[in-house]
């Protein structure tokens, strides 16, 4: 496609809900990342995968989250138990070697009740 | 631990006008320091970045300064434009680390 594609574009989500949030990369983008933007903040780094090894998986907030690049293209981000704090935007950036170019999707909002 | 510290918050430019945001960092290992901008609703997109061999990168309106021994790099928007209201956030990224770590923003104003 044109460009990083996520969806849903918006998801509400029930307290202790499992959610799964999918994201579709440039073809031929090597690298993925997933990030957690909160209102009014930057991006925080949760997770990077390089074709589909997870190379980094240090700002993943607890073991709660979870993310999967099993054929090296789409990307899933899996939240068990959500709780109010996970309230944010969930956006996925891709990038073709060697990595510094990122190119974001418009991201998922995700809200806790 | 904030590694990059971004500043002022919000700014209110006129048209016309220079837009001038900083950023601050602390970690010597990062070796790329991109500028992005992002309008509601969307995923940030990529400004103009530079690396620390040069002191400066201009693209258009839009120029990074940077200073490599007090650790500090802005952005400069020349001529600045309503179009140009949006928030802007400054990362930076290390040698063969996979993450960026970005900014807290600053939501720039452009006043016509």
């Amino acid at each position: 496609g044109a460009g990083v594609s996520q969806s849903p574009r918006y998801k509400v989500a029930k307290r202790g809900q499992d959610v799964a949030l999918r994201c579709d990369p440039i073809s031929g983008h090597v690298s993925l990342f997933w990030y957690q933007q909160a209102l009014g903040q930057g991006p925080e780094f949760l997770t990077y995968f390089q074709n589909e090894a997870q190379l980094d998986k240090s700002g993943l907030p607890s073991d709660r989250f979870f993310a999967e690049r099993p054929e090296g293209s789409v990307s899933t981000l899996k939240i068990q138990r959500t709780q109010q704090e996970d309230s944010a935007v969930y956006l996925c950036a891709s990038a073709r070697p060697p990595g510094e170019k990122l190119f974001f999707g418009s991201g998922t909002q995700l809200s806790v009740l | 631990q904030q590694q990059v510290k971004q500043s002022p918050q919000s700014l209110i430019v006129q048209k016309g006008g220079i837009s001038i945001i900083n950023c601050a960092y602390e970690n010597t290992a990062f070796d790329y320091f991109p500028w992005y901008q992002q309008f509601p609703g969307k995923g940030p997109a990529l400004l103009i970045a530079i690396r620390p061999d040069v002191s400066e990168k201009k693209e258009g309106r839009f120029t990074i300064s940077f200073n490599k021994s007090a650790k500090q790099f802005s952005l400069h928007i020349m001529d600045s434009q309503p179009g140009d209201s949006a928030t802007y956030f400054c990362a930076a990224r290390g040698t063969n680390a996979g993450k960026s770590t970005f900014g807290d923003g600053t939501t720039l104003t452009v006043k016509p």
